[in-house]
This record gives structure tokens, sequence and C-alpha cells, in this order.
């Protein structure tokens, strides 16, 4: 079965400073992979995915992540953090490619981000 | 827009008691899912169906049920053998080989 493990249940950087969230998964299978993020009380929104092609992925406010397949990672970064950025962060790795698709979570990090 | 609307926000569960969370997308999906989350433990499959009249269990099916008569609802009843039933439950749908949508969750607390 694939799994996903996400080191560090908190991250914690100053506004402007780097953000880096890891990912690691495992797959017997090509992976999809996926980033959602969570605000309070919310539901997950998609940030970015790697389907196919280009191992770097662009997401939206400024999120990317690259899938590194002999390291069996996705960690997702940010060149310089905002405030706004402070959530919870979710890497997901696909069970199938077409039609039906179930989604594995990993446990989730908490970004923190100081003035 | 499309998107899926999930009732009610709130939900507060007595013991012994059979509550049903709603869940309505107008995205045309066919496949659709209930998750559980738990602080710390991220998010745990319930149920899933890939077509009308059609579901199958997740990972932690006990104690909940869900029907699929239409395309675009997907009710989840937590039953009174859901011993814990208190977290925040997100129902999701997907097209094929897309990314989920999710709805905005529904919290549920027993009193």
């Amino acid at each position: 079965a694939q799994s996903v493990t996400q080191l560090g249940s908190h991250v914690s950087v100053s506004e402007g400073a780097l953000v880096l969230l890891r990912c690691n998964y495992s797959s017997s299978v090509p992976p999809y992979l996926f980033w959602y993020v969570q605000y309070p009380n919310q539901g997950l929104q998609l940030l970015l995915k790697y389907t196919t092609g280009a191992t770097l992925v662009k997401g939206i406010n400024g999120f990317e992540a690259e899938f590194k397949k002999s390291e069996t990672s996705f960690h997702l970064t940010k060149p310089s953090a905002h405030m706004s950025d402070a959530a919870e962060y979710f890497c997901a790795v696909s069970e199938g490619h077409t039609g039906f698709q179930k989604l594995v979570f990993g446990t989730g990090t908490r970004l923190l981000v100081s003035p | 827009d499309g998107g899926i609307t999930q009732s009610p926000k709130y939900l507060f569960r007595k013991e012994g008691q059979n509550v049903t969370l709603s869940c309505e997308q107008n995205l045309n999906h066919d496949a659709m899912y209930w998750y559980r989350q738990d602080p710390g433990q991220g998010l745990r499959l319930i149920y899933y169906s890939q077509i009308v009249n059609d579901f199958q269990k997740g990972d932690i099916a006990e104690g909940y049920s869900v029907s699929r008569e239409k395309k675009e609802s997907f009710p989840l009843t937590v039953t009174s053998a859901q011993k814990n039933p208190t977290a925040f439950y997100l129902c999701a749908s997907n097209p094929a080989g897309g990314g989920y949508t999710f709805g905005s969750g529904t919290r549920l607390t027993v009193v």
C-alpha cells in the first residue's frame, strides 16, 4: 500500500524566510502527488500536483514542489513566507491514475509564520 | 460557481443517536469520498463511491453508513455504533484522474 510521511508536525519560520515542508512517499507504481493547504475550520484546497512530465511543479500562492524519484520525495517550498501562509499543509499520494483516484494523506505539517 | 456543499457546519450528537451529514456537489464528478480528520492523524478514509448506487468501505468504516442514490449527493450517517464520533468530517469529489475538490467540512461533537 502507498503511504506518505511528512517530517515535522510543526514548522516555524519568520516572515520573508524560506519555507520548506518535507514529504516522502512510498509507492509501487509511478505516483501522482499532491499538496493541499487547510485553514482553520475549512476544507482542503489544492496547492499543486505532480502527475507526469516536468518534475518541478508550480502552484498557487508562490509555492512549488519538486518530484525526486530517487529520493521518493516531493518537498514543498516557497522562497519568502508571508503571514497569510500560516496554515496546515498536507501531502498526498494517489493510488489510482485514471478514473477513480483514492488519495492517501500524510499527517500534516502546521506552518507557523512569525513577524 | 461549482463546488461541494457540506451541511451543517456544526453538529451536536447525543449518546446513542444517529446523525446524518449532508454532501452535495454540482461539479458532475463521478467519484465522491468521506474523510474523517482528527488532530495529528491527518485524513482517514471512511467510505467512497465511484458511481451512483455503488460504494465501498474505506479504512475506518465501522459505525458509519452511506448512500449514493444520486450523482450529486453522498450523505454520511454516523450511527450509535461509532463510539468516538467527535471529529471534523470532510467530503470530497474528483473527476477522472484529477485532484480532489473538498467541501468546507462538518464538525461533529458528542454532548
